[in-house]
Protein backbone atom coordinates (compact mmCIF):
# COMPACT_ATOMS: atom_id res chain seq x y z
CA UNK A 1 0.00 0.00 0.00
CA UNK A 2 1.66 3.09 -1.20
CA UNK A 3 1.92 5.90 0.82
CA UNK A 4 1.67 9.93 -0.08
CA UNK A 5 4.16 10.26 -2.89
CA UNK A 6 5.41 14.19 -3.64
CA UNK A 7 7.24 14.86 -7.04
CA UNK A 8 9.63 16.93 -7.25
CA UNK A 9 11.66 15.79 -4.45
CA UNK A 10 14.12 19.40 -4.39
CA UNK A 11 13.41 22.50 -7.18
CA UNK A 12 15.43 25.51 -7.73
CA UNK A 13 13.68 28.47 -9.38
CA UNK A 14 14.21 32.26 -9.55
CA UNK A 15 12.29 35.11 -8.17
CA UNK A 16 9.54 35.54 -10.36
CA UNK A 17 9.29 31.94 -11.62
CA UNK A 18 6.44 30.00 -11.70
CA UNK A 19 6.50 26.19 -10.20
CA UNK A 20 3.97 23.20 -9.81
CA UNK A 21 4.50 20.63 -7.09
CA UNK A 22 2.40 17.32 -7.45
CA UNK A 23 1.14 15.25 -4.60
CA UNK A 24 -0.48 11.82 -4.92
CA UNK A 25 -2.42 10.62 -1.17
CA UNK A 26 -2.18 7.54 0.27
CA UNK A 27 -4.60 5.10 -1.58
CA UNK A 28 -7.87 5.06 -0.27
CA UNK A 29 -7.87 8.85 0.97
CA UNK A 30 -9.91 11.40 -0.37
CA UNK A 31 -8.33 14.87 1.00
CA UNK A 32 -5.40 16.51 0.23
CA UNK A 33 -3.94 19.36 2.50
CA UNK A 34 -0.56 21.44 1.69
CA UNK A 35 1.84 22.52 3.94
CA UNK A 36 4.54 25.21 3.86
CA UNK A 37 7.51 24.61 6.75
CA UNK A 38 10.34 27.24 6.60
CA UNK A 39 13.89 26.30 7.70
CA UNK A 40 13.57 25.82 11.82
CA UNK A 41 9.67 26.05 11.82
CA UNK A 42 6.81 24.39 11.97
CA UNK A 43 4.76 23.62 8.74
CA UNK A 44 2.26 26.73 8.09
CA UNK A 45 -1.11 25.55 6.72
CA UNK A 46 -1.77 26.46 3.26
CA UNK A 47 -5.47 24.85 2.18
CA UNK A 48 -7.42 21.92 1.80
CA UNK A 49 -8.69 19.72 -1.13
CA UNK A 50 -11.95 17.53 -1.59
CA UNK A 51 -14.13 16.66 -3.80
CA UNK A 52 -11.94 18.59 -6.43
CA UNK A 53 -12.71 22.21 -4.45
CA UNK A 54 -10.71 24.27 -1.85
CA UNK A 55 -12.11 24.47 1.30
CA UNK A 56 -10.08 25.69 3.91
CA UNK A 57 -7.08 28.51 2.98
CA UNK A 58 -4.25 29.75 5.47
CA UNK A 59 -2.98 32.85 5.50
CA UNK A 60 -1.82 32.77 2.20
CA UNK A 61 -1.57 34.93 -1.01
CA UNK A 62 -3.40 34.34 -3.93
CA UNK A 63 0.15 33.71 -5.49
CA UNK A 64 -0.80 30.39 -4.06
CA UNK A 65 -3.51 27.90 -5.55
CA UNK A 66 -4.35 24.38 -6.54
CA UNK A 67 -6.28 22.20 -7.88
CA UNK A 68 -7.27 18.40 -7.21
CA UNK A 69 -8.25 15.99 -9.83
CA UNK A 70 -10.96 12.80 -9.65
CA UNK A 71 -8.14 10.44 -8.61
CA UNK A 72 -7.47 12.79 -5.66
CA UNK A 73 -4.37 13.26 -6.51
CA UNK A 74 -3.48 17.22 -6.13
CA UNK A 75 -1.29 20.31 -7.92
CA UNK A 76 -0.16 23.13 -5.52
CA UNK A 77 1.05 26.17 -8.30
CA UNK A 78 2.98 29.05 -7.05
CA UNK A 79 3.33 32.08 -9.36
CA UNK A 80 5.87 35.30 -8.90
CA UNK A 81 8.31 33.06 -6.40
CA UNK A 82 10.19 35.13 -3.70
CA UNK A 83 12.63 34.76 -1.80
CA UNK A 84 11.02 33.88 0.80
CA UNK A 85 8.80 31.12 -1.25
CA UNK A 86 12.07 28.64 -0.52
CA UNK A 87 10.93 25.72 2.39
CA UNK A 88 9.99 22.42 2.46
CA UNK A 89 6.51 22.21 0.89
CA UNK A 90 4.50 19.08 2.23
CA UNK A 91 1.70 17.26 1.07
CA UNK A 92 -0.90 15.52 3.45
CA UNK A 93 -3.68 13.15 3.38
CA UNK A 94 -6.53 11.68 5.23
CA UNK A 95 -9.64 10.83 4.85
CA UNK A 96 -13.28 12.97 5.14
CA UNK A 97 -14.05 10.69 8.26
CA UNK A 98 -12.16 10.14 10.17
CA UNK A 99 -10.23 13.61 9.38
CA UNK A 100 -8.01 14.24 11.96
CA UNK A 101 -5.38 10.96 11.14
CA UNK A 102 -3.29 12.95 8.76
CA UNK A 103 -0.38 10.72 6.64
CA UNK A 104 2.35 13.29 5.26
CA UNK A 105 4.56 12.60 2.12
CA UNK A 106 8.10 13.07 2.35
CA UNK A 107 7.95 16.89 1.35
CA UNK A 108 9.14 18.93 -1.87
CA UNK A 109 12.40 21.19 -0.80
CA UNK A 110 12.06 24.37 -2.80
CA UNK A 111 14.85 26.76 -3.57
CA UNK A 112 14.54 30.03 -4.53
CA UNK A 113 17.52 32.53 -5.37
CA UNK B 1 1.90 32.66 12.27
CA UNK B 2 2.20 29.74 15.24
CA UNK B 3 -0.35 28.74 16.96
CA UNK B 4 2.10 26.33 19.66
CA UNK B 5 5.21 26.83 20.99
CA UNK B 6 6.86 23.69 22.63
CA UNK B 7 9.28 24.06 24.97
CA UNK B 8 12.55 23.48 24.84
CA UNK B 9 13.59 24.56 21.68
CA UNK B 10 16.11 21.61 21.93
CA UNK B 11 17.07 18.62 24.51
CA UNK B 12 20.18 15.78 24.49
CA UNK B 13 19.71 13.02 26.25
CA UNK B 14 21.19 9.89 27.14
CA UNK B 15 19.63 6.70 25.63
CA UNK B 16 17.43 4.78 28.23
CA UNK B 17 16.68 8.66 29.81
CA UNK B 18 12.66 9.69 29.53
CA UNK B 19 12.42 12.73 27.35
CA UNK B 20 9.53 15.07 28.16
CA UNK B 21 8.59 17.79 25.95
CA UNK B 22 5.89 20.91 26.43
CA UNK B 23 3.38 22.55 23.87
CA UNK B 24 1.27 25.78 24.72
CA UNK B 25 -1.62 26.94 22.33
CA UNK B 26 -3.26 30.29 22.46
CA UNK B 27 -7.13 29.83 21.73
CA UNK B 28 -9.56 26.56 22.79
CA UNK B 29 -9.13 23.94 20.62
CA UNK B 30 -10.99 20.26 19.38
CA UNK B 31 -7.87 18.38 19.71
CA UNK B 32 -4.32 18.53 19.24
CA UNK B 33 -1.87 15.78 18.15
CA UNK B 34 1.59 14.77 18.02
CA UNK B 35 3.78 14.08 15.23
CA UNK B 36 7.38 13.46 14.66
CA UNK B 37 9.92 14.78 12.04
CA UNK B 38 12.97 12.94 10.92
CA UNK B 39 15.84 15.45 9.28
CA UNK B 40 13.02 17.34 7.98
CA UNK B 41 11.22 15.21 6.08
CA UNK B 42 7.82 14.02 6.16
CA UNK B 43 5.78 13.98 9.26
CA UNK B 44 4.72 11.19 11.61
CA UNK B 45 1.70 11.21 13.04
CA UNK B 46 2.12 9.97 16.93
CA UNK B 47 -1.17 10.46 19.09
CA UNK B 48 -4.21 12.19 19.23
CA UNK B 49 -5.60 13.76 22.33
CA UNK B 50 -9.17 15.01 22.46
CA UNK B 51 -10.21 18.19 24.14
CA UNK B 52 -12.27 16.45 26.59
CA UNK B 53 -9.77 13.45 27.38
CA UNK B 54 -6.70 14.25 29.89
CA UNK B 55 -4.27 11.55 29.22
CA UNK B 56 -3.48 9.09 26.46
CA UNK B 57 -1.05 6.60 25.93
CA UNK B 58 0.42 5.12 22.88
CA UNK B 59 3.35 2.42 23.73
CA UNK B 60 6.58 4.48 24.95
CA UNK B 61 4.64 7.66 23.99
CA UNK B 62 2.28 9.33 26.97
CA UNK B 63 0.71 12.60 26.30
CA UNK B 64 -1.09 14.36 28.39
CA UNK B 65 -3.71 18.10 27.91
CA UNK B 66 -4.54 20.64 30.30
CA UNK B 67 -6.87 22.93 28.84
CA UNK B 68 -7.20 25.57 31.92
CA UNK B 69 -3.70 25.77 31.49
CA UNK B 70 -3.74 25.38 27.24
CA UNK B 71 -0.65 22.86 27.57
CA UNK B 72 -0.22 19.79 26.61
CA UNK B 73 3.34 17.44 27.21
CA UNK B 74 4.41 14.45 25.30
CA UNK B 75 6.80 12.01 27.22
CA UNK B 76 8.76 9.52 25.66
CA UNK B 77 10.38 6.43 28.22
CA UNK B 78 13.14 4.41 27.60
CA UNK B 79 14.37 6.85 24.85
CA UNK B 80 16.31 5.39 21.95
CA UNK B 81 18.68 6.57 19.14
CA UNK B 82 16.15 5.91 16.72
CA UNK B 83 13.73 8.59 18.37
CA UNK B 84 16.49 11.12 18.00
CA UNK B 85 14.27 13.90 15.85
CA UNK B 86 11.78 17.35 15.91
CA UNK B 87 8.54 17.08 17.77
CA UNK B 88 5.36 19.24 16.86
CA UNK B 89 2.54 19.44 18.31
CA UNK B 90 -0.99 20.74 16.46
CA UNK B 91 -3.83 21.82 17.18
CA UNK B 92 -7.40 22.13 15.41
CA UNK B 93 -10.06 24.73 17.18
CA UNK B 94 -13.20 23.02 16.58
CA UNK B 95 -14.32 19.86 14.98
CA UNK B 96 -15.55 21.68 11.62
CA UNK B 97 -12.13 23.20 10.65
CA UNK B 98 -9.91 21.31 8.16
CA UNK B 99 -6.77 23.66 9.40
CA UNK B 100 -3.91 22.28 11.67
CA UNK B 101 -1.89 24.87 13.29
CA UNK B 102 1.64 23.30 14.49
CA UNK B 103 4.16 24.53 17.05
CA UNK B 104 7.44 25.34 16.37
CA UNK B 105 9.10 21.89 17.25
CA UNK B 106 11.75 20.57 20.17
CA UNK B 107 14.67 19.30 18.62
CA UNK B 108 15.42 15.84 20.10
CA UNK B 109 19.18 14.65 20.35
CA UNK B 110 19.38 10.96 22.11
CA UNK B 111 22.75 9.71 22.61
CA UNK B 112 23.61 6.38 22.44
Amino acid sequence: DAGVTQSPTHLIKTRGQQVTLRCSPKSGHDTVSWYQQALGQGPQFIFQYYEEEERQRGNFPDRFSGHQFPNYSSELNVNALLLGDSALYLCASSLETPRETQYFGPGTRLLVL
Amino acid sequence: SQQGEEDPQALSIQEGENATMNCSYKTSINNLQWYRQNSGRGLVHLILIRSNEREKHSGRLRVTLDTSKKSSSLLITASRAADTASYFCATSKSAGTYKYIFGTGTRLKVLA
